[in-house]
């Protein structure tokens, strides 16, 4: 079946513009992670959606930063007034169920260039 | 609170030899152990994860990796490597419905 996708696949944005990232994940599942990438490091969190309810959001930088996902399938993280810091790829990965050590199935990500 | 630290940011190999990658973490409680490959301009993709039970499990691509309690260690071994390996591995922890952990991530080149 299809895996999880993410669109843009890449994005430029001028500093200060806003952006809207598009995850979705696969059909079924119940828990949804975004993570930010930066270059040369390894994935860390940024917030994590079970169905619709957005239960940690610890990982979010600032208040620019803000994701949804209304219906409790796909996803929209959503960066406000974009700052060159906020170049990375942003990763979503779904996975089964809640709870359970469920594998978590990632996307291809959306490499963010703000310049 | 947990972390994890990949021991070598690069590991150069040539084709057919062995190599190890090597993952260490810290935790206060019981957590799951993965092992991630990331290609160029992809996605992650699961190579093996440890949730209980056989301390050494099995992956794909030939891979398996060994979970050590004692010494808070999950290490990556692969007995003879393709050019095709050539990749950034991760290793993760994590609990039950939560996020990740990932280190930082091992450059593995492969070289003919």
């Amino acid at each position: 079946g299809a895996g999880v996708s993410q669109s843009p696949r890449y994005k430029v944005a001028k500093r200060g513009q806003d952006v809207a990232l598009r995850c979705d994940p696969i059909s079924g599942h119940v828990s949804l992670f975004w993570y930010q990438q930066a270059l040369g490091q390894g994935p860390e969190f940024l917030t994590y959606f079970q169905n619709e309810a957005q239960l940690d959001k610890s990982g979010l930088p600032s208040d620019r930063f803000f994701a949804e996902r209304p219906e409790g399938s796909v996803s929209t993280l959503k960066i406000q007034r974009t700052q060159q810091e906020d170049s990375a790829v942003y990763l979503c990965a779904s996975s089964l169920a809640r709870g359970g050590p469920y594998e978590q199935y990632f996307g291809p990500g959306t490499r963010l260039t703000v310049t | 609170a947990q972390s994890v630290t990949q021991l070598d940011s690069q590991v150069p190999v040539f084709e057919e030899a062995p190599v190890e990658l090597r993952c260490n973490y810290s935790s206060s409680v019981s957590v799951y152990l993965f092992w991630y490959v990331q290609y160029p301009n992809q996605g992650l993709q699961l190579l093996l994860k440890y949730l209980s039970g056989s301390t050494l499990v099995k992956g794909i691509n030939g891979f398996e990796a060994e979970f050590n309690k004692s010494q808070t260690s999950f290490h990556l071994r692969k007995p003879s490597v393709h050019i095709s390996d050539t990749a950034e591995y991760f290793c993760a922890v994590g609990q039950a419905g939560t996020a990740l952990i990932f280190g930082k991530g091992t450059t593995l080149s492969v070289s003919s």
